[in-house]
């Protein structure tokens, strides 16, 4: 079975500097990997996403991902944190391997606050 | 990307009552849809996996005869909460499956007094 972990529910970080958002994955096949945000009351928006080719995946408002194969890891990252970027962040992933295949796997979502 | 819509996006009702929320792949046909449950603070919860044309594959746990489960077209699916209870209050987002991505609508919020 597939399975995600964010292990940080929250991360704080002043404004203007890099923020990491923590996920790990476990999977029987190949992954694809994803990260979503959520802003409050809202459904979930794409922000990249990996599916093959280069390890590292750059997507919406600046953010980017790194596939690491040999950590199982797919961490979220962006150079200049903005107050706006205040959200929670799902990391998902799914298995292109056995039943089910095509089902997303969600992490428990990490809380990220940028302090102005 | 992909647009998907889904209708209402807040309701109230009253215990014992039906509701019936909608899903639309607005530019795209989407053979699978799924629909999550999110209670407050927690990650989504998959309910079921809806196929158009046949019945809905639900999650273990998930109730089908209370969450019942309509892919009537490749760009619609319903979730229709029966006999509502106030801990059905929740919010519910499906999301549509475009080949290698899922695209989500923006969640419905339900709340049974």
């Amino acid at each position: 079975a597939q399975s995600v972990a964010q292990p940080e529910d929250q991360v704080n970080v002043a404004e203007g500097n890099p923020l990491t958002v923590k996920c790990t994955y476990s999977v029987s096949g190949n992954p694809y990997l994803f990260w979503y945000v959520q802003y409050p009351n809202r459904g979930l928006q794409f922000l990249l996403k990996y599916i093959t080719g280069d390890n590292l995946v750059k997507g919406s408002y600046g953010f980017e991902a790194e596939f690491n194969k040999s950590q199982t890891s797919f961490h979220l990252k962006k150079p200049s944190a903005l107050v706006s970027d205040s959200a929670l962040y799902f990391c998902a992933v799914r298995d292109t391997h056995g039943a089910g295949s095509y089902q997303l796997t969600f992490g428990k979502g990490t809380k990220l606050s940028v302090i102005p | 990307g992909a647009v998907v819509s889904q209708h209402p996006s807040r309701v109230i009702c009253k215990s014992g009552t039906s509701v019936k929320i909608e899903c639309r792949s607005l530019d795209f046909q989407a053979t699978t849809m799924f629909w999550y449950r999110q209670f407050p603070k927690k990650s989504l919860m998959l309910m079921a996996t809806s196929n158009e044309g046949s019945k809905a594959t639900y999650e273990q746990g998930v109730e089908k005869d209370k969450f019942l489960i309509n892919h009537a077209s490749l760009t619609l699916s319903t979730l229709t909460v029966t006999s509502a209870h106030p801990e059905d209050s929740s919010f519910y987002i499906c999301s549509a499956d475009d080949i290698n991505e899922q695209y989500f609508g923006p969640g419905t919020r339900l709340t049974v007094t």
